[in-house]
């Protein structure tokens, strides 16, 4: 079973539409993480989470919000979905030890596209 | 602006030859480096970690970390076609818990 799920894989919707992207992981770490990847741009961060009460914004925050549902769960939902939303999204854990120094673990994807 | 610069590529090498990719960061107090290996369409895959200057290697890969110059390397031995693909940069800049920086990538491809 993968460590990291996301839920939808596909999704294609229209412009205005709210879209929620769900990450579920089973790794035990407390810190999740969303980034997405546009062609040519490389990953960027958007939102990322140390544990349930803690939510703090990324570079390209704008136009999107989450939720941590619990330590396992953590949502990505674009409110009015935009053309220029449309992008591969991640979702990324990593654990707080010292000795990991941040090292990152990747879910599968899911590629928006918004019409 | 914390920036993460690599050569987009594409970068060819013959099979069994030896791969160099090559990186430089701008934040000086970086604590932790990666790399990652993504295939066309799938997620990026954590292949190599290095936080203290010189050498680490780990199978046919080996990651090289000089902070004077702010430089990470990837070094990729008898190279297989199996070794195509987009090679994602990555660094956490100041040593905490926030979101890592990543360069571009660099599109290798290994000639049979």
């Amino acid at each position: 079973d993968a460590d990291v799920t996301q839920t939808p894989r596909n999704r294609i919707t229209k412009t205005g539409k709210r879209i929620m992207l769900e990450c579920s992981q089973t790794k035990g770490h407390d810190r999740m993480y969303w980034y997405r990847q546009d062609p040519g741009l490389g990953l960027r961060l958007i939102y990322y989470s140390f544990d349930v009460k803690d939510i703090n914004k990324g570079e390209i925050s704008d136009g999107y919000s989450v939720s941590r549902q619990a330590q396992a769960k953590f949502s990505l939902s674009l409110e009015s979905a935009i053309p220029n939303q449309t992008a591969l999204y991640f979702c990324a854990t990593s654990e707080p030890q010292a000795s990991s120094y941040n090292e990152q673990f990747f879910g599968p994807g899911t590629r928006l596209t918004v019409l | 602006q914390k920036e993460v610069e690599q050569n987009s590529g594409p970068l060819s090498v013959p099979e069994g030859a030896i791969a160099s990719l090559n990186c430089t960061y701008s934040d000086r107090g970086s604590q932790s480096f990666f790399w990652y290996r993504q295939y066309s369409g799938k997620s990026p895959e954590l292949i190599m970690s290095i936080y203290s200057n010189g050498d680490k290697e780990d199978g046919r890969f080996t990651a090289q970390l000089n902070k004077a110059s702010q430089y990470v390397s990837l070094l990729i031995r008898d190279s297989q076609p199996s070794d195509s693909a987009t090679y994602l940069c990555a660094v956490n800049p100041g040593g905490g818990a926030d979101g890592l920086t990543f360069g571009k990538g660099t599109h290798l491809i290994i000639q049979p």
